[in-house]
């Protein structure tokens, strides 16, 4: 089953806009993690953050995280087409932080 | 590159037969886990198998069953194939069972006729 519910399920932007992800999750976390996907291959690792951490930034992506809420949020600054792809958040058991539960995934398009 | 890999790319089957896909993991993880990932949803967690033993499993039945090998490379089986098992089988190494960052291969892209 899946844990995490995304918001939006697809987001169209300009180039150059900011592109912001949200993801909910139902159960305590070891760590969450965001990942890309183009169309239907493997899936890249973006960002990591752990449990006990708030907020954390990798470049032009910033990710943040709120135990109490069981939420976090991906912003991508400055996009580009080549964001362009579906992006999934996925948390970590708190037992096994390895395992990790998926969300639906938000689809980007970045319009050049 | 991630350095995992996965074999075959794509692969057609039909309803009934078993079908073995395989995986090898990055140079020093010691786990692997597999995904199934249906069309326009997110991956769902199988099972993962830590140094040769499986630890963990999600809601397959069980005609889904892996091996993981001593240079921890794994093979997922799939016995009676039904038609929503078609799906792309996404295999990931760490190296540990705690919270390192996953790397996935590019997946086996299964279709069930």
């Amino acid at each position: 089953s899946q844990q995490g519910e995304e918001d939006p399920q697809a987001l169209s932007i300009q180039e150059g806009e900011n592109a912001t992800m949200n993801c909910s999750y139902k159960t305590s976390i070891n760590n969450l993690q965001w990942y890309r996907q183009n169309s239907g291959r493997g899936l890249v690792h973006l960002i990591l953050i752990r449990s006990n951490e708030r907020e954390k930034h990798s470049g032009r992506l910033r990710v943040t995280l709120d135990t109490s809420k069981k939420s976090s949020s991906l912003l991508i600054t400055a996009s580009r087409a080549a964001d362009t792809a579906s992006y999934f958040c996925a948390t970590g058991e708190e037992t096994s932080g390895s395992r990790l539960t998926f969300g639906e995934g938000t689809q980007l398009t970045v319009n050049p | 590159e991630t350095g995992v890999t996965q074999s075959p790319t794509h692969l057609i089957k039909t309803r009934g037969q078993q079908v073995t896909l395989r995986c090898s993991s990055q140079s020093g993880h010691n786990t692997v886990s597999w995904y199934q990932q249906a069309l326009g949803q997110g991956p769902q967690f199988i099972f993962q198998y830590y140094r040769e033993e499986e630890n963990g499993r999600g809601n397959f039945p069980p005609r889904f069953s892996g091996l993981q090998f001593p240079n921890y490379s794994s093979e997922l089986n799939v016995n009676a194939l039904e038609l929503d098992d078609s799906a792309l089988y996404l295999c990931a190494s760490s190296s540990g069972l705690d919270y390192n960052e996953q790397f996935f291969g590019p997946g086996t892209r299964l279709t069930v006729l």
